[in-house]
């Protein structure tokens, strides 16, 4: 069975820093690429980040872009979001996905999430 | 930037057929995913590629797509599918973008 787990989520001021992790069990993680996806209070979701299943490729929403670095770690099956300059407007919850598919993927697995909050 | 618009609301009455639409101007050459979300709880894939249904999602689930517009069918609305629906596609470019979500209230 397929678990995702997040945690490292918080409460920073605008300007901060905040490390997000997602342990990952049940599946050949280094196979499949992986998705940071996330949802402001009472709003829909946005895609924030993507990574390939080596590391090597990333991709980034504009709004993150310069300020979040996702990675990853296969010996530990986890992942990261490194969420830096931190604004009000990154206040939500944090899922990590699994994706599957080929040139056209999808996220066919999520964690619970995770708590971040932001103030000004 | 791109977006895809679906409608904030749709309800219907159990039993009933609930259809909730995700228009995008390159929907014609993207995917469209759909994600059931329960109150309180992490997103779960229903429709996949415009119309295939993942294992252990029931048959009631149904996905079609024509031009601009995809389109969720949930037929014989039960009052366990209430939720909010979000679409999942992509720019003419492969960038993802998820429309803003749908609350299906079961009357």
């Amino acid at each position: 069975e397929v678990q995702l787990v997040e945690s490292g989520g918080g409460s920073r001021q605008s300007g901060g820093s905040l490390r997000l992790s997602c342990a990952a069990s049940g599946f050949n993680f280094n196979t499949n690429a992986m998705t940071w996806v996330r949802q402001a209070p009472g709003k829909g979701l946005e895609w924030v980040a993507s990574v390939s299943g080596s590391g090597q490729r990333t991709f980034y929403a504009d709004s993150v872009k310069g300020r979040f670095t996702i990675s990853r770690d296969n010996p530990t099956n986890t992942l990261f979001l490194q969420m830096d300059s931190l604004r009000a407007g990154d206040t939500g919850k944090y899922f990590c996905a699994k994706e599957t598919g080929g040139t056209y993927s999808w996220l066919d697995s999520w964690g619970r999430g995770v708590l971040v909050t932001v103030s000004s | 930037s791109y977006e895809v618009t679906q409608p904030p609301s749709v309800s219907v009455s159990p039993g009933q057929t609930a259809r909730i639409t995700c228009s995008g101007d390159a929907m014609p050459k993207q995917y469209a995913y759909w994600y059931q979300q329960k109150a309180g709880q992490a997103p779960e894939l229903v429709i996949y590629k415009d119309s295939e249904r993942p294992s252990g999602i029931p048959e009631r689930f149904s996905g079609s797509s024509s031009g601009t517009t995809a389109t969720l069918t949930i037929s014989g609305v039960q009052a366990e599918d209430e939720a909010d629906y979000h679409c999942q596609s992509a720019d003419s470019s492969g960038t993802w973008v998820f429309g803003g979500g749908t609350r299906l209230t079961v009357l």
